[in-house]
């Protein structure tokens, strides 16, 4: 089964900066998606970005960019000019790209962002 | 554009109550699944439909039921509630095909407590 770790379950960024949170997944597919979610307090899981893993380009949406390193097995978020509407948890997940494991979205346990004004 | 729309928002069950969690889309995705989060958990699949009539389970199924004769519909069924299940559940839908087959739009999330 696949699993995703994100080591760091709390961090901080003071507002303006660049902040980077970690995830690591575990997998023996060679062609799957991965994606970062935002849940602001308010609960509503918010799509941030979402990597092919046969792209070799690092995806990015504005302020939002990724390190998506495969043969580590690793996929950083990345963001810039931080704002205080970026404090939330994020979660790192992944999806199979075919059969039964495309059915599924294997969640990290989140990271808890905090921007400081 | 509704999207996903789950409700109750909030519910309080007393130990072995039943209740059903309703989750409706409007975007005619194929796909539907219901997902809980605990604390420190990350969000965990508990069921899946890949289209009316067609369901199976996820990764913590135990205790819950689901059915889907609509495309539109797909509803968690908590038969015998146990305090294990205070947690938050949310619903999640997307296409099988094309560019957004892999982007799960979710549902506001639906927060239960079992006394």
């Amino acid at each position: 089964a696949q699993t995703v770790t994100q080591s760091q379950p709390e961090m901080s960024v003071q507002e303006a900066e660049t902040v980077t949170l970690s995830c690591t997944y575990d997998t023996s597919e060679s062609d799957y998606y991965l994606f970062w979610y935002k849940q602001p307090p308010s609960r509503q899981m918010i799509l941030v970005i979402r990597q092919e893993a046969y792209k070799q380009q690092n995806a990015t949406e504005n302020r939002f960019s990724v390190n998506f390193q495969k043969a580590a097995k690793s996929f950083s978020l990345k963001i810039s000019d931080s704002q205080l509407g970026d404090a939330a948890m994020y979660f790192c997940a992944y999806r199979g790209y075919s059969g039964a494991g495309s059915y599924q979205l294997t969640f990290g346990k989140g990271t808890k962002l905090s921007v400081i004004p | 554009n509704a999207g996903v729309t789950q409700t109750p928002k909030f519910q309080v069950l007393k130990t072995g109550q039943s209740m059903t969690l309703q989750c409706a889309q409007d975007m005619n995705h194929e796909y539907m699944s219901w997902y809980r989060q605990d604390p420190g958990m990350g969000l965990r699949l508990i069921h899946y439909s890949v289209g009316a009539g067609i369901t199976d389970q996820g990764e913590v199924p135990n205790g819950y039921n689901v059915s889907r004769s609509t495309t539109e519909d797909f509803p968690l069924r908590l038969l015998s509630a146990a305090p294990s299940q205070t947690s938050v559940y949310f619903c999640a839908s997307s296409y099988l095909q094309g560019y957004g087959a892999n982007v799960l739009t979710f549902g506001a999330g639906s927060r239960l407590t079992v006394l």
